[in-house]
C-alpha cells in the first residue's frame, strides 16, 4: 500500500507560467515532508523541505504548501523555467527513512 | 569533497550471477541508504544502515545483502541475481540538522540482468 502518492505521472507547462505538482499521503504520523528533483542519469537532489507544523515554505522560485487536514502537499513553481525540466519525488519522513512516491515528469515548454 | 560516489556506474550480469556495488560518502555521515528506482514505483529502500554497525531491512529486502564496512562505505550484494533485479540503485546518506533533515543520493547504478 502507497503511503505516498503522486497522481499525476506527467504534466506540461509553458515557460513562465506556474507549474503545480501535487502529493497525497496516508500516515498521518509523517511529520516532515520533502520534494526531491532528478535529471536522466543523475540521483535525485533535495528541493524543498516543510515540517509538519507549518503550513508553507518558501525558497525563490518554489513553494510547497502543506494541508494536514487533507494530508496533502503541493509544490509551486512559478515562474517555470525549461531548467525545471525534470522528474520531480515527494518524499515523507518517517522515523530514520523516506517514503517517496512515485515522482511526477514535468516539461516546461519554451 | 565528492559526496556520495557509486560503483559501477553500469552493470550487466546474467541470471544466477553475483556482484557488489559500492557506496561511499565523505560527508561523515551516520546514516546510509540503498534504494532501487523502477519506472511507476518512485525510489524504494532496500536496505539502511542508521549507523556504523548496524543494518536493517527497508520495503524491498529480498534478494539482498548489505555491509556498512566503515562509516563511509556501504556496500549492496546481490548474490544470485535475477532479471526482476534490474533496475537503477542509488545510494544515499543523510544528516540532521535540527529539524531539517534531507538525504544526499551518488548518481545511480543501471544494472541490467539478462
Amino acid at each position: 500500500d502507497q503511503q505516498v502518492k503522486q497522481n499525476s505521472p506527467s504534466l506540461s507547462v509553458q515557460e513562465g507560467r506556474i507549474s503545480i505538482l501535487n502529493c497525497d499521503y496516508t500516515n498521518s504520523m509523517f511529520d516532515y515532508f520533502l520534494w526531491y528533483k532528478k535529471y536522466p542519469a543523475e540521483g535525485p537532489t533535495f528541493l524543498i523541505s516543510i515540517s509538519s507544523i507549518k503550513d508553507k515554505n518558501e525558497d525563490g522560485r518554489f513553494t510547497v504548501f502543506l494541508n494536514k487536514s487533507a494530508k496533502h502537499l503541493s509544490l509551486h513553481i512559478v515562474p517555470s523555467q525549461p531548467g525545471d525540466s525534470a522528474v520531480y519525488f515527494c518524499a515523507a519522513n518517517n522515523f530514520d527513512k523516506l517514503v517517496f512516491g512515485a515522482g511526477t515528469i514535468l516539461r516546461v515548454k519554451s | 569533497n565528492a559526496g556520495v560516489t557509486q560503483t559501477p556506474k553500469f552493470q550487466v550480469l546474467k541470471t544466477g550471477q553475483s556482484m557488489t556495488l559500492q557506496c561511499a560518502q565523505d560527508m561523515n555521515h551516520n546514516s546510509m541508504y540503498w534504494y532501487r528506482q523502477d519506472p511507476g514505483m518512485g525510489l524504494r529502500l532496500i536496505y539502511y544502515s542508521a549507523s556504523e554497525g548496524t543494518t536493517d531491512k527497508g520495503e524491498v529486502p529480498n534478494g539482498y545483502n548489505v555491509s556498512r564496512l566503515n562509516k563511509r562505505e556501504f556496500s549492496l550484494r546481490l548474490e544470485s541475481a535475477a532479471p526482476s533485479q534490474t533496475s537503477v540503485y542509488f545510494c544515499a546518506s543523510r544528516t540532521r540538522a535540527g529539524r531539517l533533515e534531507t538525504q544526499y543520493f551518488g548518481p545511480g547504478t543501471r544494472l541490467l540482468v539478462l
